[in-house]
């Protein structure tokens, strides 16, 4: 089956700080799209970007990801972290013929003054 | 915009105990998912559906059923509630044209 790798469970870093969250996976159906999900305190996870084309960079609300199929890997980095990031953040790929979402065990961002 | 309403949105039961867990979508998606999550384990997929009356496995389903009584309504059941269930659930739901899930606001059990 499908497995999504976060390594890190908590990342601390300083306001104004580039920041990286790794994600690597494998996968043996065909893969459809790869996420990051963000989720703030008590509420529901929600898209922050998607991709499906390899060595094409995704940008949103200055997050970035470039996926790299020849190391399995979709790394989530932002130049310059801000209070507002701290929230737990998920890696997932959507896939199989029924489009099951498998995420990551999840990266909690922590950004200090 | 799509919604999905779950409830109740806090439970406590006790060992043993029965259980159902509700969710509705309104904009009559296709797909339904049921998911637990669990620090260090990121989200893990119980049960889905693609549709009125159909259900398939996930990943991890020992202890639960589901049933998708329409194309709007997916109920996840405990029927014998163990400590090992307590976590946070979430239900979503997606349209066959679009990858993107729409998730509820979730359901915490705390099994006792």
């Amino acid at each position: 089956g499908d497995s999504v790798t976060q390594t890190e469970g908590l990342v601390t870093v300083t306001e104004g700080l580039p920041v990286k969250l790794n994600c690597t996976y494998q996968t043996t159906y065909l893969t459809i799209a790869f996420f990051w999900y963000v989720q703030y305190l008590n509420e529901a996870p929600q898209v922050l970007l998607r991709s499906s084309t390899d060595n094409k960079r995704t940008e949103h609300q200055g997050f970035h990801a470039t996926l790299h199929k020849s190391s399995s890997s979709f790394h989530l980095q932002k130049s310059s972290a801000q209070l507002s990031d701290s929230a737990l953040y998920y890696c997932a790929l959507l896939s199989g013929s029924f489009n099951k979402l498998t995420f990551g065990a999840g990266t909690r961002l922590a950004v200090c003054p | 915009e799509a919604a999905v309403t779950q409830s109740p949105r806090n439970k406590v039961t006790v060992t043993g105990g029965n259980v159902t867990l509700s969710c509705r979508q309104t904009n009559s998606h296709n797909y339904m998912y049921w998911y637990r999550q669990d620090t260090g384990h990121g989200l893990r997929l119980i049960h889905y559906s693609y549709g009125a009356g159909n259900l398939q496995i996930g990943d991890v389903p020992d202890g639960y059923k589901a049933t998708r009584t329409t194309q709007e309504d997916f109920f996840l059941l405990l029927e014998l509630a163990s400590p090992s269930q307590t976590s946070l659930y979430f239900c979503a739901s997606r349209d066959r044209a679009n990858s993107d899930y729409t998730f509820g606001s979730g359901t915490r059990l705390l099994v006792i």
